[in-house]
């Protein structure tokens, strides 16, 4: 089934630990996203990426680094966690060419303690 | 700064229609975007209007005012899986999602 796909779907991590989390698409889009989505505030953007091999910064890269090595992943890592990195996690997909509506994985609920 | 404004949560009984707006302020227009959102999962896409005037799918229906700054999400006949929040995203100059807080629509029988 075509789409985006997300792990993992939960984590619990200690505070100081590195965590990576993956994103996959098989639909052949060339811009992908992660943002975070916490109670009461709009999608936050982290980072995004408009093609294999360029990433950019969003409204809040600090503490997340994330890669493109090539059209269909994107991960995102956490190299020291701190509590504040609690939220869920979503990536996104679009292809600008066809309007840039958004596809989303299912999201990683994280938990920092 | 930007801002995307829509209300937090709306009461609407099954079978009738309700109104969400979204009010924004951003750098540059290019295009706005409703999504749909149940609790736990992922926002799916719902409308995208980029000129202004009515866009119609089904019972849902989303407006657009350039000149005012504001959209609204219509859904007729309500049915209790419409039950979510909705978003508005504005699409900037950057060709950036500007992304409001999302509206809860709690939908009573």
């Amino acid at each position: 089934i075509a789409g985006i796909t997300q792990a993992p779907t939960s984590q619990i991590l200690a505070a100081g630990r590195r965590m990576t989390l993956r994103c996959t698409q098989d639909m052949r889009h060339n811009a992908m996203y992660w943002y975070r989505q916490d109670l009461g505030l709009g999608l936050r953007l982290i980072h995004y990426s408009n093609t294999a091999g360029t990433t950019g910064k969003g409204e809040v890269p600090d503490g997340y680094s994330v890669s493109r090595a090539n059209t269909d992943d994107f991960p995102l890592t956490l190299a020291s966690a701190v509590p504040s990195q609690t939220s869920v996690y979503f990536c996104a997909s679009s292809n600008k060419e066809e309007g840039g509506e958004l596809f989303f994985g299912e999201g990683s609920r994280l938990t920092v303690l | 700064g930007q801002n995307i404004d829509q209300p937090t949560e709306m009461t609407a009984t099954e079978g009738a229609i309700v109104q969400i707006n979204c009010t924004y302020q951003t750098s540059g227009f290019n295009g706005l975007f409703w999504y749909q959102q149940h609790a736990g999962e992922a926002p799916t896409f719902l409308s995208y209007n980029v000129l202004d005037g009515l866009e119609e799918k089904g019972r849902f229906s989303s407006f657009l005012s350039r000149s005012k700054g504001y959209s609204y999400l219509l859904l007729k006949e309500l049915q209790m899986k419409d039950s979510a929040s909705y978003l508005c995203a504005v699409r900037d100059s950057n060709y950036q999602l500007i992304w409001g807080a999302g509206t809860k629509l709690i939908i009573k029988p």
